[in-house]
């Protein structure tokens, strides 16, 4: 079956820095990736979605990469505030009808 | 446009008995997807309803149903319950025909706690 691995340890940066959060897949690449960000006591929210056939995609100061040789997904955070600070979650789907399988997150903190 | 709408937000049962949750997704989508969460397992898909359709589920026991009516509004039922059942249980709504090649947007959650 498919596994996602993401850090489950949190990534601690200085404000002003890039956060980079990975997302590793076994198995067959899926057709869409998202990533999510959540805060404590509250749902996930959408940031980027990415198909198979796009390499890269950016949002403000976000940007998702997609290396379906290296089965992974990079994503981006340019210029952190600590108003960044949350759990980073990425989602793959094999097709638009199949379901979405979710990491288990990556927590970044954000320091002043 | 109003998001997600969860209700109740929390919610506390015995073993043995059932509950109901329910879900309002934003007007005018038509596909509800409900997730649990779990400090162990993470987010794990349930269902998806689509026009009062089930169109995918999880791997999931039969304790855990749902549905969707003509408003789209959609209800998840967990009968039998048991201590493993405590989570935060998640809806998403999205648009369009498709599913997962769509944002998912979530509401807040019910907490269901199992004593």
């Amino acid at each position: 079956s498919q596994k996602i691995e993401q850090n489950s340890e949190a990534l601690n940066i200085q404000e002003g820095k890039t956060a980079t959060l990975t997302c590793n897949y076994t198995n067959y690449s899926p057709a869409y990736l998202q990533w999510y960000r959540q805060d404590p006591g509250r749902g996930p929210v959408f940031l980027l979605l990415i198909r198979e056939n796009e390499k890269e995609k950016r949002k403000e100061r976000l940007k998702v990469t997609f290396d379906t040789t290296l089965k992974q997904s990079l994503f981006h955070i340019t210029a952190s505030q600590p108003a960044d600070s949350a759990t980073y979650l990425c989602a793959l789907a094999y097709d638009a009808g199949n379901m979405l399988t979710f990491g288990g997150g990556t927590r970044l903190m954000v320091k002043p | 446009k109003a998001g997600v709408t969860q209700t109740p937000r929390y919610l506390i049962k015995t073993r043995g008995q059932q509950v109901t949750l329910s879900c309002s997704p934003i007007s005018g989508h038509r596909s509800v997807s409900w997730y649990q969460q779990t400090p162990g397992q993470g987010l794990q898909f349930l269902f998806e309803y689509f026009s009062e359709t089930q169109r995918n589920k999880g791997n999931f026991p039969g304790r855990f149903s749902g549905r969707q009516f003509s408003n789209s509004r959609s209800e998840m039922n967990v009968s039998t319950l048991e201590l493993g059942d405590s989570a935060l249980y998640l809806c998403a709504s999205s648009e369009g025909d498709g599913t997962f090649n769509q944002p998912q947007h979530f509401g807040d959650g019910t907490r269901l706690s199992i004593l």
